[in-house]
């Protein structure tokens, strides 16, 4: 299976500031079927970005994602206090979809 | 609006049986892909049962097959997780989500999750 990898395992930034979460594949991924979740404590992950870069609908435009083959970034401009929460990519090129163990983005 | 609301989790001892459900409304449900995925501590977040949208094909992790069956009722708009022979291991929040595809596909939507306990 596609192990992904998440870093850094959390990142301390202030709100304003600009995240940068990586997530390698130990492969290359199927026509970069990768996706972007964000969740927040007691609630459901919500997807954010899919096919490596396409933000889903209604998510705002300083979320973007890139990258291809093993690895891809999700990016996030001008932090916003709602946007401090746990970030997972997931691979759903290659059966089994497999997740990453996550980012938490904090405040600093 | 899509909504999903699961239902059925709690406290079972070792061994014991659970029927999960996850009513759906706001899509077209026999249209899509649904998927029980779980989410531990330890293990993080994973694909548990996957089901078209006919229902037809189903999908199972090694971990679970065996004692794990989805199953759906596109006439009510419900999807279905019983489980049985249930072990430690499989003490997690449980989630129904939504996908366009089989296994080839991301999540658009996710329920809000049920805790699953199984302790003695």
């Amino acid at each position: 299976e596609v192990v992904l990898t998440q870093s850094p395992g959390t990142l301390s930034l202030s709100p304003g500031e600009r995240a940068a979460l990586s997530c390698r594949a130990s492969q290359s991924v199927n026509n970069n079927y990768l996706a972007w979740y964000q969740q927040k404590p007691g609630q459901a992950p919500r997807l954010l970005i899919y096919g490596a870069s396409s933000r889903a609908t209604g998510i705002p435009d300083r979320f973007s994602g890139s990258g291809s083959e093993t690895d891809f970034t999700l990016t996030i401009n001008r932090l916003e206090s709602e946007d401090f929460a746990v970030y997972y990519c997931q691979q759903y090129g290659s059966s089994p979809r497999t997740f990453g163990q996550g980012t938490k983005v904090e405040i600093k | 609006e899509v909504r999903l609301l699961e239902s059925g989790g709690g406290l079972v001892q070792p061994g014991g049986s659970l029927r999960l459900s996850c009513e759906a409304s706001g899509f077209i449900f026999s249209a899509y892909g649904m998927t029980w995925v779980r989410q531990t501590p330890g293990k993080g977040l994973e694909d548990v049962a996957v089901i078209s949208g006919s229902g037809s094909s189903t999908y199972y992790a090694d971990s679970v097959k065996g004692r794990f069956t989805i199953s759906r009722d596109n006439s009510n708009n419900t999807l279905y997780l019983q489980m049985s022979a249930l072990r430690a291991e499989d003490t997690a929040v449980y989630y129904c989500a939504v996908s366009r595809g089989f296994l080839g596909a991301f999540f658009d939507y996710w329920g809000q999750g049920t805790l699953i306990s199984v302790s003695s």
